[in-house]
């Protein structure tokens, strides 16, 4: 069974700092990982995703993440944080690229301080 | 790209009714979509997988008499929670995927009285 979790539910980081958001995965099979961000009483948006080949994938809003097999971890960075940046961050995981069910981690609250 | 509605954005209804809430694809078919419930400052929890002409597949621990799922076309897919309670009150998103992304509808609030 596939599982994901995210180590803290709440981060708070100050404004122009390094975000690190943490999440590591189990699964039976070879992963596909995504990052979604929540914004208060609205969907999900799509930060990032890993299906197969390069390990370090670029998304949007300057987030990237790192797909690493040996820690089966998947953290999400951003070198300088903004406030638009606060917002609820979801790891998921599936067992294949497209069309199958998304399992979700607890979800990480960013905090950006001014 | 792709979009992903849902109706009502909220809804309040009295203990014991039923409420139903719409997910369409708005520019794309999909032959499966999924419904997921979020409680305040928690995860989703997937509830049930919809598919296009034939039964829902629920999570293990979710009714399925108490949430029927109904995907009567390649565009649309309700939720009808019947019967409701106070404890079924919650945020209820639906997503669907195209070709490359799962697309997330906004929401619906439902407050059960």
């Amino acid at each position: 069974a596939q599982s994901v979790t995210q180590l803290g539910s709440h981060v708070s980081v100050s404004e122009g700092a390094l975000v690190l958001l943490r999440c590591n995965y189990s699964s039976s099979v070879p992963p596909y990982l995504f990052w979604y961000v929540q914004y208060p009483n609205q969907g999900l948006q799509l930060l990032l995703k890993y299906t197969t080949g390069a390990t370090l994938v670029k998304g949007i809003n300057g987030f990237e993440a790192e797909f690493k097999k040996s820690e089966t971890s998947f953290h999400l960075t951003k070198p300088s944080a903004h406030m638009s940046d606060a917002a609820e961050y979801f790891c998921a995981v599936s067992d294949q690229a497209s069309y199958d069910k998304v399992i979700f981690g607890p979800g990480t609250s960013l905090s950006v301080i001014p | 790209g792709a979009v992903v509605s849902q109706h009502p954005s909220r809804v309040i209804c009295k203990s014991g009714t039923s409420v139903k809430i719409e997910c369409r694809s708005l520019d794309f078919q999909a032959t499966t979509m999924f419904w997921y419930r979020q409680f305040p400052k928690k995860s989703l929890m997937l509830m049930a997988t919809s598919n296009e002409g034939s039964k829902a597949t629920y999570e293990q621990g979710v009714e399925k008499d108490k949430f029927l799922i109904n995907h009567a076309s390649l565009t649309l897919s309700t939720l009808t929670v019947t019967s409701a309670h106070p404890e079924d009150s919650s945020f209820y998103i639906c997503s669907a995927w195209d070709s490359y992304e799962q697309y997330f509808g906004p929401g619906t609030r439902l407050t059960v009285t």
